[in-house]
């Protein structure tokens, strides 16, 4: 399958201060790209879909200006937490879906964010 | 709304024995079926998945059941392995192109 590459896969960070995670497909361009967060134990939780080269799509309840969404390139999307609190701690993961056909969608390894 | 239920949200199974989780979907527009498996501290992993136009696909252990009429498909995984010891998710592919999971279920295969 399709390779998607997820950095960092940990980060710890102060309170208040914003993170960026990186998530890049490897060998297929990603025209979609969807951003999960997951809490122990659940569900993955879809926060927003992007689009390359347009605005992310937030899932009601998800603060865009707080888990900021880029999608400048086919291979590149990343989620900035803004001015990071304990309760954004968890772990997030993206996926990518190849083309405007394409169905399979292939996950990153996560990442794991703690804030103290 | 969108909603898949998955059962059983655990599951222990002797190593050999086969292991079947169900999930319902309510999306009759809902047109690809796919199965992650997802270890501790990892992201999930498609282990196969299945399309409407079919009711059965099977690879080496691993195969999954899809009755469009009931809306429910299933994994089966035969001569289970401890290595298959995860949690598994199904998923349906809403009409707007998302992918609704369901709850997740913990396997643990004995040795």
């Amino acid at each position: 399958g399709a390779v998607v590459s997820q950095h960092p896969s940990r980060v710890i960070c102060k309170s208040g201060t914003s993170v960026k995670i990186e998530c890049r497909s490897l060998d297929f361009q990603a025209t979609t790209m969807f951003w999960y967060r997951q809490f122990p134990k659940q569900s993955l939780m879809l926060m927003a879909t992007s689009n390359e080269g347009s605005k992310a799509t937030y899932e009601q309840g998800v603060e865009k200006d707080k888990f900021l969404i880029n999608h400048a390139s086919l291979t590149l999307s990343t989620l900035t937490v803004t001015s990071a609190h304990p309760e954004d701690s968890s772990f997030y993961i993206c996926s990518a879906r190849e083309g405007a056909r394409g169905t399979e969608a292939f996950f990153g390894q996560g990442t794991r964010l703690t804030v103290v | 709304g969108e909603n898949v239920e998955q059962h059983p949200s655990t599951l222990s199974v002797q190593e050999g024995d086969s292991a079947v989780i169900k999930c319902t979907y309510s999306d009759s527009a809902s047109n690809y079926f796919p199965w992650y498996k997802q270890e501790l501290g990892k992201g999930p992993q498609l282990i196969i998945d299945i399309r409407s136009n079919v009711g059965e696909k099977k690879d080496q252990r691993i195969a999954v059941t899809l009755n469009k009429t009931a809306k429910h498909f299933s994994l089966h995984i035969t001569e289970t392995q401890p290595e298959d010891s995860a949690v598994y998710f199904c998923a349906a592919k809403s009409q707007g192109g998302k992918l609704i999971f369901g709850q997740g279920t913990e396997l643990s295969v004995k040795p």
